[in-house]
């Protein structure tokens, strides 16, 4: 599997916006970018995934860099209930493919 | 919305015993998964399921696991002599295309 970097932890403050980056220098031309968060005591929920256009989804946007070599997740405002930790995960487009997370970002969000 | 759902939430075992996992998936996808998060660690992937049989396995999902799809809803995840090493969260989830939908996991704990 191609490999993703991300920081282990960001902070933000409540309803201000948060930047999660994500470095995948290996990603292939097939590779999309997908992005999941698991809140305290919870399972992986998905976020939102592209390929190579910017996306943008009720829950965040997805901006990815013209090389497609690195992206950042958007949350636009960020409330008490984002603080979780985010996954930036590289799936080949089918159905049938496992996800394989790394360690992800925490993120934590001051009230 | 339709969800993923998990029975029981918390198994408790001794060691060497047999224990099932449930899941039901949503309605409609095709595609089943299993995964665990041992405490403090990265989501694993166990293994993926689709018509009926295995479609890829991990280095965990070794001859004491097995999975099944008994019927048309559920989807169970069988340990046949479980480890002290297999207490962990086990998370099932199922998807139609790109997205996999998780469910809240199941605790087990193995004494």
């Amino acid at each position: 599997d191609a490999k993703t970097t991300q920081p282990n932890s960001m902070e933000s403050n409540e309803e201000e916006p948060v930047h999660l980056p994500c470095n995948h220098s290996t990603i292939s031309g097939t590779d999309y970018i997908h992005w999941y968060r698991q809140l305290p005591s919870q399972g992986p929920e998905y976020v939102i995934h592209g390929l190579t256009s910017n996306v943008n989804n009720r829950m965040a946007s997805l901006a990815i860099a013209e090389d497609r070599k690195s992206s950042t997740l958007i949350l636009h405002r960020a409330t008490l209930r984002d603080a979780a930790v985010y996954y930036c995960i590289l799936r080949l487009s089918s159905n049938d493919y496992k996800l394989s997370f790394g360690a992800g970002t925490t993120v934590t969000v001051r009230a | 919305e339709p969800e993923v759902t998990q029975t029981p939430s918390h198994q408790v075992t001794q060691m060497g015993q047999e224990v099932i996992l449930r899941c039901v998936p949503i309605s409609n996808h095709l595609y089943f998964y299993w995964y665990r998060q041992i405490l403090g660690q990265k989501v694993e992937f166990l293994v993926s399921f689709y018509n009926n049989e295995i479609s890829e396995k991990s280095e965990i999902f070794d001859d004491q696991f097995s999975v099944e799809r008994p019927d048309g809803s559920n989807f169970t995840l069988k340990i046949r002599s479980t480890k002290l090493e297999d207490s962990a969260m086990y998370f099932c989830a199922s998807s139609s295309w790109d997205t996999q939908y998780f469910g809240p996991g199941t605790r087990l704990t193995v004494l």
